[in-house]
């Protein structure tokens, strides 16, 4: 059964600070690896989506990172800005048939300005 | 971008009556579309999946006659809470994926449902 760690929990960082984000899976055998923002009462922005043969991908100021071998990714975010706060959820989706996707249950990031 | 729409945003009910939740995808096509519930600093729960045109596919624990899911074209998918009671009050929120197998997930806003 595949398992999502996202660490840290929370995250309360400056103004313009670089920072770095977690997530860790159990199972290597993935089909790809999106990255969400949340904000509070609302739905999920889909970030960045990575696939199982790719190492990164970026947007703006957001890198995201998949060691698939390791069950890792990092989603970077550069020079971060108080719109920046919000819960971020990686999600996993496994390979073969079987679509259900499974989500850590997020970091919540504050920036302050 | 890929948009899906959620509706309504907001619905308080009394407890007893029905409540449904709409999911469209606004501008792409979407074989399948799933349905989650979302408790308090807990991750998504996937309640079940819903296949255009076919039953849907429903999670271990979620009773598919209080839930009823409809999939009646590819850019639409309903979520019926029946007989809703107080606990089934939650944040609901709807995905969907476009055709193709590599597509991300889209979700709507999210749908918070109050039973009194």
């Amino acid at each position: 059964k595949q398992e999502v760690t996202q660490i840290p929990a929370a995250l309360s960082v400056p103004e313009g600070e670089n920072l770095v984000l977690n997530c860790s899976f159990t199972d290597s055998a993935i089909y790809n690896l999106q990255w969400f923002r949340q904000d509070p009462g609302k739905g999920l922005t889909s970030l960045l989506l990575i696939q199982s043969s790719q190492r990164e991908q970026t947007s703006g100021r957001l890198n995201a990172s998949l060691d698939k071998s390791s069950g890792r990714s990092t989603l970077y975010i550069a020079a971060s800005q108080p719109g920046d706060s919000a819960t971020y959820l990686c999600a996993v989706r496994p390979s073969g048939g079987y679509q259900k996707v499974t989500f850590g249950i997020g970091t919540k990031l504050q920036v302050i300005p | 971008g890929a948009v899906v729409s959620q509706h309504p945003s907001r619905v308080i009910c009394k407890s007893g009556t029905s409540v449904k939740i709409e999911c469209r995808s606004l501008d792409f096509q979407a074989t399948t579309m799933f349905w989650y519930r979302q408790f308090p600093k807990q991750s998504l729960m996937l309640m079940a999946t819903s296949n255009e045109g076919s039953k849907a596919t429903y999670e271990q624990g979620v009773e598919k006659d209080k839930f009823l899911i409809n999939h009646a074209s590819l850019t639409l998918s309903t979520l019926t809470v029946t007989s809703a009671h107080p606990e089934d009050s939650s944040f609901y929120i709807c995905s969907a994926r476009a055709q193709g197998g590599g597509s991300p997930l889209h979700f709507g806003n999210g749908t918070r449902l109050t039973v009194t």
